[in-house]
C-alpha cells in the first residue's frame, strides 16, 4: 500500500492566492482527518469525514477555510484568500473506524505564505 | 469537553537514561490511548498504544501504562538513543466516536 498520499508536497504562494491541497488516503480507509501544525499551535485537527460526510469543522480558523471529500478516495483543503499567518504544514490522516484506531499520517504539505 | 494534557513539554535526558513522558484524559468513555513519534520534519508515526482492557503493554524498550481509575496513561522508554531524539504525542479515543484528541507533545533531546 502506498499510505496517504498528498501533494503538492511544498506551496509557495503570495497573499491573496487560492491554494488547494489535497489527499488521497489508504484504500479502505473510512475516516479522514486535517491538521495543521505550527511551532506556536502545536498540531491542530481542522476538520474531519466519516464515510465521505463531514463530521466536525469546529477547527477550522475561518470562513477562508474549507474542505471537501467528493468520494471515497480524495479530498480537498481549500484556503481562499490565503494570508500569511497560515503557513504551516498540513497533514491529512486517514483510519479505519474512528476514534479507537490508528491513524495514518500523509508526508504533509508545507504551505508558505509570503 | 475532551481533553488531553501532556507533560512535560521539553525533556533533556543523556543517553542511556530513561524518559517518562505523562498524560492525562478528560474523557471517562476514552478506551483507546496511542503514541506517536514525530522526528524533525517528518510526519507523526504510530510507536505503541493500548486500549483499556490492559494496564501495560511493552515493546522492546518502549513501555506504555495506563492507570484508568486516575486517567493518566505513561510512556517510557529505557536505555535512551540519540535517535529517540523526537517530539512525542499521546492520544485517547474512545469506541463509537470519530475522532482522537491528541496532547500537546513533549520534545525529547537525547544527550549523546
Amino acid at each position: 500500500d502506498a499510505g496517504v498520499i498528498q501533494s503538492p508536497r511544498h506551496e509557495v504562494t503570495e497573499m491573496g492566492q487560492e491554494v488547494t491541497l489535497r489527499c488521497k488516503p489508504i484504500s479502505g480507509h473510512n475516516s479522514l482527518f486535517w491538521y495543521r501544525q505550527t511551532m506556536m499551535r502545536g498540531l491542530e485537527l481542522l476538520i474531519y469525514f466519516n464515510n465521505n460526510v463531514p463530521i466536525d469543522d469546529s477547527g477550522m480558523p475561518e470562513d477562508r477555510f474549507s474542505a471537501k471529500m467528493p468520494n471515497a478516495s480524495f479530498s480537498t483543503l481549500k484556503i481562499q484568500p490565503s494570508e500569511p499567518r497560515d503557513s504551516a504544514v498540513y497533514f491529512c490522516a486517514t483510519s479505519w473506524g474512528g476514534g479507537q484506531e490508528t491513524q495514518y499520517f500523509g508526508p504533509g504539505t508545507r504551505l508558505l505564505v509570503l | 469537553g475532551e481533553n488531553v494534557e501532556q507533560h512535560p513539554s521539553t525533556l533533556s535526558v543523556q543517553e542511556g537514561d530513561s524518559a517518562v513522558i505523562k498524560c492525562t484524559y478528560s474523557d471517562s468513555a476514552s478506551n483507546y490511548f496511542p503514541w506517536y513519534k514525530q522526528e524533525l520534519g517528518k510526519r507523526p508515526q504510530l510507536i505503541i498504544d493500548i486500549r483499556s482492557n490492559v494496564g501495560e503493554k511493552k515493546d522492546q524498550r518502549i513501555a506504555v501504562t495506563l492507570n484508568k481509575t486516575a486517567k493518566h496513561f505513561s510512556l517510557h522508554i529505557t536505555e535512551t538513543q540519540p535517535e529517540d531524539s523526537a517530539v512525542y504525542f499521546c492520544a485517547a479515543g474512545y469506541t463509537g466516536g470519530f475522532k482522537t484528541i491528541f496532547g500537546a507533545g513533549t520534545r525529547l533531546f537525547v544527550k549523546a
